[in-house]
Parts: C-alpha cells; structure tokens; sequence
C-alpha cells in the first residue's frame, strides 16, 4: 500500500467552478499535512498546511482533514485559468523525522 | 536569504560521471530536505539533515549518492558515477522544526 494516494487522471472544470480533490494515507499516526501546487517546470509551491481534524479555510481554498478516515481533501472554489496545475498532497509521518511522503499529484485543468 | 536557493539549474552529465548539486536553506532554518522527483510526479525522500547533522538517510541510494551540510557552506547532494536511470530533478527544501517546508527551484540532472 503506497504511503500516500491521490486519484489518478486530470480533472478538468469550467472558470468558476469548485475543484474537489482527495487524499488518502496510510500512516494512521499522522499529524501534518499539506497540499502544494506544482506548475509544469516548476518547485512546488505550498497553498494549505491543516494539522487538526476540520476544515480550513484560506482564500479560494480550503482543506479538509479526516483523521479517523485517514483523508484529506482540497477544495478549490471560483477555479481561475491560474490554477491549471498539477496538486501534490504531501503527509509527515508519525516517524518523527519531519519527512513528507508525496502522492502522486493530482493536474487540474481550469477551461475558460 | 528568504528562498531556498539551489544550483545549478541544470546539469548535465555523461554516464559514469560525477555530479554535485547545491542548495542554500532560507536563513534560520535547520532543516534540510532532498527529494528526487522523477516522471509523472513521483517524490523519492532521499536524506534530510538538522544543521550539518544527518537526519534521515533512509531514501538514500548508499552506493553512489552522498550528501553534506557544513557549516557555512551550502549543503550538496553528489552523485558518484552517474547512471542513466539518475536522470531527474533535484529539489531541496528547508524548514524550521515542525513546520512547513519550503522548495528551491529544483536542479534537473540528465545523464546521457
């Protein structure tokens, strides 16, 4: 079982659609997790860290942690062109070694 | 300095040849971070480092790959007679303890 799964295959939406996109991890202990958007070429960029079960709000994007399901999402709401990239959920073990294990990523395509 | 800073931007090498890669934390970070990632997104751990002491080593290919963070220098990742399949980018990171983490640019190495 990978550490980390995101959905395979890109997901594309309209311009001001809400872009949903999922998670899952192994490691029940768990305790940080992140989402970063790569651009084609390009570092990854964090947009949202989330350490408690909920959500979390921050601009057009909010996070959702799910502990005892072992999940996390990202939610993207008003989708701009801009946001046409590839998102990498990304999870620190409880190893405590501060780590990330990345999933496979996740290419969303904004259609104007 | 306020980025992670990493070179060269690129490198290439023919088979069998050295390759050394660089990367300069954000000032006031501890903590180093190697990934490799190879295509269709996949990010290998390689080896962090707290200060100039090594972390975690358990990505690391034992034989050929080494890495250092010295005291005023910029850490670097070598890669000792490098093989076709070491074709990738290097990406290194920094962050404070129990914090997010940060990305250079990434070095993209191709053995030819």
């Amino acid at each position: 079982q990978k550490e980390v799964e995101q959905n395979s295959g890109p997901l594309s939406v309209p311009e001001g659609a809400i872009a949903s996109l999922n998670c899952t991890y192994s490691d029940r202990g768990s305790q940080s997790f992140f989402w970063y958007r790569q651009y084609s070429g390009k570092s990854p960029e964090l947009i949202m860290s989330i350490y408690s079960n909920g959500d979390k709000e921050d601009g057009r994007f909010t996070a959702q942690l799910n502990k005892a399901s072992q999940y996390v999402s990202l939610l993207i709401r008003d989708s701009q062109p801009s946001d046409s990239a590839t998102y990498l959920c990304a999870v620190e073990g409880s190893y405590g070694n501060n780590r990330l294990a990345f999933g496979k990523g996740n290419q969303v395509v904004v259609i104007p | 300095g306020e980025e992670v800073a990493q070179t060269p931007k690129h490198l290439v090498r023919g088979e069998g040849q050295k390759a050394k890669l660089y990367c300069a934390p954000i000032k006031g970070h501890s903590y180093v971070f190697w990934y490799q990632q190879v295509l269709k997104n996949e990010f290998k751990f390689l080896i962090s480092f707290q200060n100039e002491n090594v972390f975690d080593e358990t990505g690391m290919p034992k034989e050929r790959f080494s890495a250092k963070c010295l005291p005023n220098s910029p850490c670097s990742l070598e890669i000792q007679a490098t093989k076709l399949e070491d074709s990738a980018v290097y990406f290194c990171a920094s962050s404070q303890a129990n914090t997010e983490a940060f990305f250079g640019q990434g070095t993209r190495l191709t053995v030819v």
